[in-house]
């Protein structure tokens, strides 16, 4: 089935860039079935999807987010990874990277998860 | 936008049907799939709207879907059974989630 695995900073500073990053094992970014995808969850919002990057280059996101998303694929690291600018306190969240299947929109692998807290 | 909502809680004794529903507008013309995601763990397909489980997932959840009502059904409720459960669809471009229902066995 593989695995997804998150890591990055688990504490960002207000205003500063959120950057993550997550390993796939077991397939590969450049498979054209799969969106490689970031959703994030809080007590609040409950889960939140952030947007997707496919291989083929194009991506798409949450329009309430969109401005300060940037997401890329790695094909000779295997990995895909999120940048998200300019973070307030309301970022604060779990985040998760996950697979999307493309002719479907399961998300049927999912990482760990990784907590990221903005604060000074 | 598009909004799916699913009641916080439901509550059923051990061996009784949960029936957990997901309110969204003509929810039955799309496709529904839905996640159990246990405390401090990542959410994980229980089933798709093609009614594809995982290994492990047993054949007592059950989907369907009509109208404005999607329902994952839980028959034959086990304790293990107890988690927060997420539907899900595609729509307008981008990812909905509903707000979870967590299920409680009691």
């Amino acid at each position: 089935q593989g695995q997804l695995e998150e890591s990055g900073p688990g504490l960002v500073q207000p205003s500063h860039t959120l950057s993550l990053s997550c390993a796939v094992s077991s397939g590969s970014v450049s498979d054209a079935a799969y969106y490689w995808s970031w959703i994030r969850q809080t007590p609040g919002r409950g889960l939140e999807w952030i947007g997707y990057f496919h291989s083929s280059g194009s991506t798409s996101s949450n329009p309430s987010l969109r401005s300060r998303v940037s997401m890329a694929i790695d094909t000779s690291k295997n990995q895909f990874s999120l940048r998200l600018s300019s973070v307030t306190a309301a970022d604060s969240a779990i985040y998760f990277c996950a697979r999307e299947e493309v002719t479907t929109s399961l998300f049927d692998l999912w990482g760990q998860g990784a907590q990221v807290t903005v604060s000074s | 936008s598009y909004v799916l909502t699913q009641p916080p809680s439901v509550s059923v004794d051990p061996g009784e049907t949960a029936s957990l529903t997901c309110g969204g507008q003509d929810i039955g013309s799309k496709s529904v799939h839905w996640y159990q995601q246990r405390p401090g763990q990542a959410p994980v397909v229980v089933i798709s709207h093609q009614g594809y489980r995982p290994s492990g997932i047993p054949e007592r959840f059950s989907n369907s879907q009509s109208g404005n009502t999607a329902t994952l059904t839980v028959s034959g409720v086990e304790a293990g059974d107890e988690a927060d459960y997420y539907c899900q669809v595609w729509e307008n471009a981008r990812v909905i989630f509903g707000g979870g229902t967590k299920l409680t066995v009691l």
